[in-house]
């Protein structure tokens, strides 16, 4: 069946670190990705997508790119902010559906 | 600016009891879902809805029903609550086929516990 492996959290960085957040999928024929933000307090959010292979998907510094070859759509920022602490989620979307199947979440924190 | 609300944030219900969990979105949306988010278990969808009437079971459909009798309101039901529906409950809604913008709008929440 259709799946998505996210990396363990909580990732703890420093102000201005690389983050990457690793995204694994299985799925058949060719899903749609996307990379959703949950601030503290709130629903979830769209960060980013990719609806084919090699398409990067990229907002607010961040970027991912879909990877058929190894089935993954890593996050990453160059570098993050105390701002950007929240949980992030990878999910997609099979060929011909309409229901997003997501990860289990990553949470990121960023210290000053 | 869109919206999907969901009617309460916080909600204290006893074992036994019958839950209503209400949601409306203003973006003439024909998909609406209902997921639940627990620690480690990231979401896991309970159930969706294609059209008004038309409801679809997911992943994780047991012990809920829902309703959609007019197109803006989804709502979901636990016919009798258990402490093992405690959880956060998000409600979403999307075009169909994400024909549009190919994304999901969600609503902030409701954070059930059952007693």
């Amino acid at each position: 069946g259709n799946s998505v492996t996210q990396m363990e959290g909580p990732v703890t960085l420093s102000e201005e670190a690389f983050l990457t957040i690793n995204c694994t999928y299985t799925a058949t024929g060719y899903p749609s990705l996307f990379w959703y933000v949950q601030y503290p307090g709130e629903g979830l959010q769209l960060l980013l997508k990719a609806t084919k292979a090699d398409d990067k998907g990229s907002n607010k510094g961040f970027e991912a790119t879909y990877r058929k070859e190894t089935t993954s759509f890593h996050l990453e920022k160059g570098s993050v902010q105390v701002s950007d602490s929240a949980v992030y989620f990878c999910a997609l979307r099979a060929y011909n559906t309409d229901k997003l199947i997501f990860g289990t979440g990553t949470r990121l924190q960023v210290f000053p | 600016d869109v919206k999907v609300t969901q009617s309460s944030r916080y909600l204290v219900k006893r074992t036994g009891e019958k839950v209503f969990l209400e949601c409306v979105q203003d973006m003439d949306h024909e998909n609406m879902f209902w997921y639940r988010q627990d620690p480690g278990l990231g979401l896991r969808l309970i159930y969706f809805s294609y059209d008004v009437k038309m409801k679809e079971k997911g992943d994780i459909p047991e012990g809920y029903s829902v309703s959609r009798e007019k197109k803006e309101r989804f709502s979901l039901i636990l016919e009798s609550a258990s402490t093992n529906q405690t959880s956060m409950y998000l409600c979403a809604s999307s075009s169909r086929g994400f024909a549009t913008n190919e994304k999901l709008f969600f609503g902030s929440g409701t954070q059930l516990s059952v007693l």
